[in-house]
């Protein structure tokens, strides 16, 4: 069965300091994995995605995600976080030929201070 | 290009009732899908639908169902409203060119609340 992890409910960063949002993977076949991000009293919006090739993937606001097979994890950073940063972060994977049916992470809630 | 619109944003129901809610695509996008965020359970699949079939389904009962029109519109029911029935219900859609690469677009969602 397909599940994600995502093992701190919360982080808290420095404005200016890089953060790390961690997540967790397993999966049959192929993984096909997303990051999003909700602000409050909103929908999800897309971050970035992995599907294949380069293990460091480049995304939306300056976020990138590190995809490591051995250790099945798909870790969002920055190298530098924003106060504007402060959301709730989702990891998902889709296997194959599973269309738009996509297993969320239970949510991380980022917290930037000044 | 506008994004994915979800009809109404809010609403609030008693037990026992019915809710329909509405959700327009991204225009080309042929897959929507439904989601359900609880704070307790997070984010759940409920359905997708492509090209007005049911394409994955969900582990809920079948007091929830949807449907897609030919415009690749979708409606989503959830009949006999329960208590923990209350929720973000969140529409997605996909250009899905069946290569399993493409991100869902999110709407807003639909805050649903049952008295």
């Amino acid at each position: 069965a397909q599940s994600v992890a995502q093992p701190e409910d919360q982080v808290n960063v420095a404005e200016g300091n890089p953060l790390t949002v961690k997540c967790t993977y397993s999966v049959s076949g192929n993984p096909y994995l997303f990051w999003y991000v909700q602000y409050p009293n909103r929908g999800l919006q897309f971050l970035l995605k992995y599907i294949t090739g380069d293990n460091l993937v480049k995304g939306s606001y300056g976020f990138e995600a590190e995809f490591n097979k051995s250790q099945t994890s798909f870790h969002l950073k920055k190298p530098s976080a924003l106060v504007s940063d402060s959301a709730l972060y989702f990891c998902a994977v889709r296997s194959d030929n599973q269309g738009g049916k996509l297993i969320f992470g239970q949510g991380t809630e980022l917290s930037v201070k000044p | 290009k506008a994004g994915v619109t979800q009809t109404p944003r809010y609403l609030i129901k008693t037990r026992g009732q019915q809710v329909t809610l509405s959700c327009s695509p991204i225009s080309g996008h042929r897959s929507v899908s439904w989601y359900q965020q609880t704070p307790g359970q997070g984010l759940q699949f409920l359905f997708e639908y492509f090209s007005e079939t049911q394409r994955n389904k969900g582990n809920f009962p079948g007091r929830f169902s949807g449907r897609q029109f030919s415009n690749s519109r979708s409606e989503m029911n959830v009949s006999t409203l329960e208590l923990g029935d209350s929720a973000l219900y969140l529409c997605a859609s996909s250009l899905d060119l069946g290569q399993n690469t493409g991100e869902l677009f999110f709407g807003e969602g639909s805050r649903l609340t049952v008295l």
